[in-house]
């Protein structure tokens, strides 16, 4: 039973698309991220979410909303995609008290 | 601006030898660290974190931290052609909480058979 799990692993589309990402977690975490790694493998948090609020949110563009609907699931929806968007987006959770993160398998955004 | 600052490499090291993986900080009131493996492809694993100042091991790595110089490093003894990877340093920015973590570009390691 994979512990976080993102659905599509593979995503290509064209510019001015909006597309979602999917995150689920069985581990109970109560919090839930969203990083962006680029093509030079920087890998930069973009969202947090703990019990089904925001609590950070980097300098992303607001054409990119995070949605909870419930504790196991924060999804990722992008608005109006550009060129630069393409980057493989890993969702993470944390929980049990400390601050380890576990990685989701990523999914990779390909924008043409 | 919170910045963690790696040698992107590559670092290239003999097997057998011991891999040297070094990361510094901005942000003084860092409270963990984490050094993450990425092998092409994969997502991030954790291989350790560190609290406290001082060495931690866990088998052939060893994590070490120097909060006066805000610097941390990951040595990984008798090193193994499995072992290259890229290696992410982490730091939780200062808050607790629910914040993410602050990742450097991260050191790609070669070990040579």
């Amino acid at each position: 039973d994979t512990a976080v799990s993102q659905t599509p692993k593979y995503l290509v589309t064209q510019m001015g698309n909006d597309k979602s990402i999917k995150c689920e977690q069985n581990l109970g975490h109560d919090t839930m991220y969203w990083y962006k790694q680029d093509s030079k493998k920087f890998l930069k948090i973009m969202f947090s979410y703990n019990n089904k609020e925001l609590i950070i949110n980097e300098t992303v563009p607001n054409r990119f909303s995070p949605k909870s609907p419930d504790k196991a699931h924060l999804n990722l929806h992008i608005n109006s995609l550009e060129l630069g968007d393409s980057a493989v987006y890993f969702c993470a959770t944390r929980g049990g008290g400390g601050e380890t993160q576990y990685f989701g398998p990523g999914t990779r955004l390909l924008v043409l | 601006q919170k910045e963690v600052e790696q040698n992107s490499g590559p670092l290239s090291v003999p097997e057998g030898a011991i891999a040297s993986l070094n990361c510094t900080y901005s942000d003084r009131g860092s409270q963990s660290f984490f050094w993450y493996r990425q092998y092409s492809g994969k997502s991030p694993e954790l291989i350790m974190f560190i609290y406290s100042n001082g060495d931690k091991e866990d088998g052939r790595f060893t994590a070490q931290l120097n909060k006066a110089s805000q610097y941390v490093s990951l040595l990984i003894r008798d090193s193994q052609p499995s072992d290259s990877a890229t290696y992410l340093c982490a730091v939780a920015r200062s808050g607790g909480g629910a914040d993410g973590l602050t990742f450097g570009k991260g050191t790609h390691l070669i070990i040579q058979p």
